[in-house]
């Protein structure tokens, strides 16, 4: 497995509260994504990074914010937590280079439930 | 906007058999098409992937067939095995720096004995 950890593996939180999730890796990658997978939907984009500091949004990025001060860890932040974010998180990892592979490494994924 | 579209959605097979999930695509600006599988409990895993300047890619038991014409690949299981079943993900993405992936909604696949 690629060295991609993600904390809390499991949390169960309340509507309103604020919620952070933490995906730390060891493989220097550049990239660093979040996504959300949810029943029916597949695995959803919420935030990506391109660099330490640098970050967009993906395609379900309302009510969450993200934040990468080091190369290692990039941070997923609820707001004010609703049931609709109740979901399955997913890290992932990349790190293009000419020629190679495309691959992204998931991490274990943190499974998220707002009551 | 459903821009990878997945089928179907479950697929039950007896062990020994051909699984065959497919996949289309709108987006002609895709140049790279992994598949994903995923057991319950972990995170998604390459499993094998195709660009589009061939038409088949195999990896032991596992075949991609891509169709550029039409935008649409599939991914074929031969000899099934009950150790297969698991969710499957199709993607597609435009190679190269930060890769925009788009997934498929996922089949869930069993193979029963």
């Amino acid at each position: 497995d690629a060295g991609i950890t993600q904390s809390p593996r499991h949390k169960v939180t309340e509507t309103g509260t604020p919620v952070t999730l933490r995906c730390h890796q060891t493989e220097n990658h550049r990239y660093m994504y979040w996504y959300r997978q949810d029943p029916g939907h597949g695995l959803r984009l919420i935030h990506y990074s391109y660099g330490v500091k640098d970050t967009d949004k993906g395609e379900v990025s309302d009510g969450y914010s993200v934040s990468r001060s080091k190369t290692e860890d990039f941070l997923l932040t609820l707001e004010s937590a609703t049931s609709s974010q109740t979901s399955v998180y997913f890290c992932a990892i990349s790190d293009f280079r000419q020629g190679e592979s495309d691959e992204q490494y998931f991490g274990p994924g943190t499974r998220l439930t707002v009551t | 906007q459903q821009q990878v579209k997945q089928s179907p959605q479950s697929l039950i097979v007896q062990k020994g058999g051909i699984s065959i999930i497919n996949c289309a695509y709108e987006n002609t600006a895709f140049d790279y098409f992994p598949w994903y599988q995923q057991f319950p409990g972990k995170g998604p895993a390459l499993l094998i992937a195709i660009r589009p300047d061939v038409s088949e890619k195999k990896e032991g038991r596992f075949t991609i067939s891509f169709n550029k014409s039409a935008k649409q690949f599939s991914l074929h299981i031969m000899d099934s095995q009950p150790g297969d079943s698991a969710t499957y993900f199709c993607a597609a993405t435009s190679s190269g720096g930060y890769q925009k992936v788009t997934f498929g909604t996922g089949t869930k696949l069993q193979v029963i004995p």
